[in-house]
């Protein structure tokens, strides 16, 4: 089956613009979350979904960083003023939602956002 | 963000020969997992471990959680060159859902 797919797969955009990252997770996955990868490091969370609602948005840098869930399938990531350390791979994930057990977060491939 | 202490960094090894990498954490995790990355993608889940001291293969993968649940280390057996790629460690706490992950291993095989 399809799994989770992220668009576009690469942005370039200039400082101090608007970009939106959008995320489909694989159908069926109540849970989704956002990672951050910058170069040479590991995935650093951002915000996590349970359904609709934002459950963990602890690891959003800062009110430039907003995302959504709407109708709690597909997500978008929206980040304002973009800097030039924005720039890095944004990684989203999604999973089942089993209580009281480990439910397995399957990436997608990520948007590589670039800002100039 | 927090990130765990992986090592090493990267290894370069011929093939056929085994490796091993580890991770280290100052916080105590309930879960620890094992990813494997490859340029382009994102990171696929290779074993997870859930209890102290438990000992869990996948293949030629072997992977351990350590008994303080402050580390985990990850062995490949007999290496081939489709083993090529950035291996990361992470780990999940209690009531958490989100996952810290370490810096990554890049693994070089030379056929």
């Amino acid at each position: 089956g399809a799994g989770v797919s992220q668009t576009p797969s690469n942005k370039v955009t200039e400082k101090g613009k608007y970009v939106e990252l959008r995320c489909d997770p694989i159908s069926g996955h109540t849970a989704l979350y956002w990672y951050r990868q910058s170069l040479g490091q590991g995935p650093e969370f951002l915000i996590y979904f349970q359904g609709t609602g934002a459950a963990d948005d602890s690891g959003l840098p800062n009110d430039r960083f907003f995302a959504v869930r709407p109708e709690g399938s597909v997500s978008t990531l929206k980040i304002q003023r973009t800097e030039r350390g924005d720039s890095a791979v944004y990684l989203c994930a999604s999973s089942i939602t089993t209580p009281g057990s480990y439910n397995e977060q399957f990436f997608g491939p990520g948007t590589r956002l670039t800002v100039l | 963000g927090q990130q765990l202490n992986q090592s090493p960094q990267s290894m370069f090894i011929q093939e056929g020969e085994d490796v091993s990498m580890n991770c280290t954490s100052s916080s105590i995790f309930n879960t620890w997992l094992w990813y494997k990355q490859e340029p382009g993608e994102g990171p696929v889940l290779l074993i997870a471990l859930y209890k102290a001291g438990e000992l869990t293969s996948n293949g030629r993968l072997t992977a351990q959680f350590g008994i303080t649940r402050k580390d985990s280390f990850l062995n490949i057996s007999a290496s081939i060159p489709s083993d090529v790629g950035i291996y990361f460690c992470a780990g999940l706490g209690s009531g958490s859902e989100k996952l810290v992950f370490g810096k990554g291993t890049k693994l070089t095989v030379n056929p």
